[in-house]
């Protein structure tokens, strides 16, 4: 079946303007991760949905960041008044529950450059 | 705040020599520890995960060992190859349920 997908696969923005991010995660899938990698670093929080439970944010950077997901499917990231140090990999992923129990899958990621 | 070491941060082997990466964490109260796979340009893949109430797992050549009490677990590769070479990354769940935290990564060559 499909896996999680992310749009754009690229996106260049201005420093100053705001960016958003897009993750479609696997059908059924109850659990949605936000993740940033930078250039030859590890992956990094941001925030996980699971179910209808108030999303865990506490990996989120600065209150530049948000996101949302909507009808327990699709999420936006967020990101306002974009600084070069925002440049990096964002990465989806989802699992069928929660963090502990089910393996997260991984979308290809959309690279941001903050120019 | 839950905290997870990974070393070496780079690892150079030889053709068929095995490599182990090793992880420590913070939170007493993890209990499963995924180790994912990234080839340059692409995105993390599960190779072997293992949970608090198992101490070793085997999956063909890579193999995971976890020592809850002291808070560590190891990735082994035997008989490596070429298309080993890629970065891998541990993880331990914050709390029994939270979010995974990740180690930084180590960055495996395997030279023919």
């Amino acid at each position: 079946g499909a896996g999680v997908s992310q749009s754009p696969s690229n996106k260049v923005t201005e420093k100053g303007k705001d960016v958003e991010l897009r993750c479609d995660p696997i059908s059924g899938h109850t659990a949605l991760y936000w993740y940033r990698q930078s250039l030859g670093q590890g992956l990094e929080f941001l925030i996980y949905f699971q179910g209808n439970s108030a999303p865990d944010k506490s990996g989120l950077p600065s209150d530049r960041f948000s996101a949302e997901r909507t009808g327990g499917s699709v999420s936006t990231l967020t990101i306002q008044r974009t600084q070069q140090e925002d440049s990096a990999v964002y990465l989806c992923a989802s699992s069928l529950g929660p963090a502990g129990t089910y393996e997260q899958y991984f979308g290809p990621g959309t690279r941001l450059t903050v120019t | 705040g839950e905290n997870v070491e990974q070393h070496p941060s780079t690892l150079s082997v030889q053709e068929g020599d095995s490599a182990v990466i090793k992880c420590t964490y913070s939170d007493s109260a993890s209990n499963y520890f995924p180790w994912y796979k990234q080839e340059l340009g692409k995105r993390p893949q599960l190779i072997i995960d293992i949970r608090s109430n198992v101490g070793e797992k085997k999956d063909q050549r890579i193999a995971v060992t976890l020592n809850k009490t002291a808070k560590h677990f190891s990735l082994h590769i035997t008989e490596t190859q070429p298309e080993d070479s890629a970065v891998y990354f541990c993880a331990a769940t914050r709390g029994s349920q939270g979010n995974l935290i990740f180690g930084k990564g180590t960055k495996l060559s395997v030279k023919p």
